[in-house]
């Protein structure tokens, strides 16, 4: 089967700059992806990972290191509207997704 | 208007009853998943469809089925609800490659008393 792990929780201040990992177990995918939910709210899109290696957006980038099992997400720049759960995704040779169980992130003032 | 939507937004049934969620999509996927949330436990695939014509299982399955009426129709029922399906429940659409992102929808909160 599959598996992924994430911390169950973050707590970093605005203006810092927080990297919230997932380690994951898999006998192949096609990449990892990450998704923000705010309370109450549905999962977004934030990045996705084909490649090892870094993928910057705007004030997020994702990596992904397939010899160590292990990507992370880096969030700069921290603003309060950035408190929310963060998902990792494996996309896998079955066409579907599994999810981390995801990391709350609270930024302070 | 919102790209996936989903029927009702919240519902507070009984044990036993047969319960209905819907979801409709005007992206123009193919691909249709049904998730459900738990607290601490993440987004865990129920059935997903990637056509009309085309119906999987996912993680978790069992007491729930599926219908595809339409490209952009997916339904997802409970036969006899029981507690332990008191969830979130999402519905979320692909376009497939490269990057499979999946749009979801607003969520549906079911109680099962």
């Amino acid at each position: 089967g599959q598996s992924l792990e994430q911390p169950s929780e973050v707590t970093a201040v605005e203006g810092a700059i927080v990297q919230i990992n997932c380690t994951y177990q898999t006998s192949g995918f096609y990449g990892l992806s990450w998704y923000q939910q705010h309370d109450g709210g549905a999962p977004t899109f934030l990045s996705y990972n084909a490649l090892d290696g870094l993928e910057e957006t705007g004030r997020f980038s994702s990596f992904l290191s397939r010899s160590d099992s292990y990507g992370y997400l880096l969030l700069q720049e921290l603003q309060m509207k950035d408190s929310a759960s963060y998902f990792c995704a494996l996309r896998n040779y079955g066409q579907n997704f599994v999810f981390g169980p995801g990391t709350r992130l609270s930024v302070l003032p | 208007d919102a790209d996936v939507t989903q029927t009702p937004r919240n519902r507070i049934t009984k044990t036993g009853k047969r319960i209905m969620l819907e979801c409709s999509q005007t992206k123009g996927h193919d691909r249709m998943y049904w998730y459900r949330q738990d607290p601490g436990l993440g987004l865990r695939l129920i059935y997903y469809s990637f056509d009309v014509k085309d119906i999987n299982k996912g993680e978790i399955s069992d007491g729930y089925s599926v219908s595809r009426q339409a490209q952009a129709k997916f339904s997802l029922s409970l036969e006899s609800a029981i507690p332990n399906q008191t969830a979130l429940y999402f519905c979320a659409t692909s376009g497939g490659v490269p990057t499979d992102t999946q749009y979801f929808g607003p969520g549906t909160r079911l109680t099962v008393l």
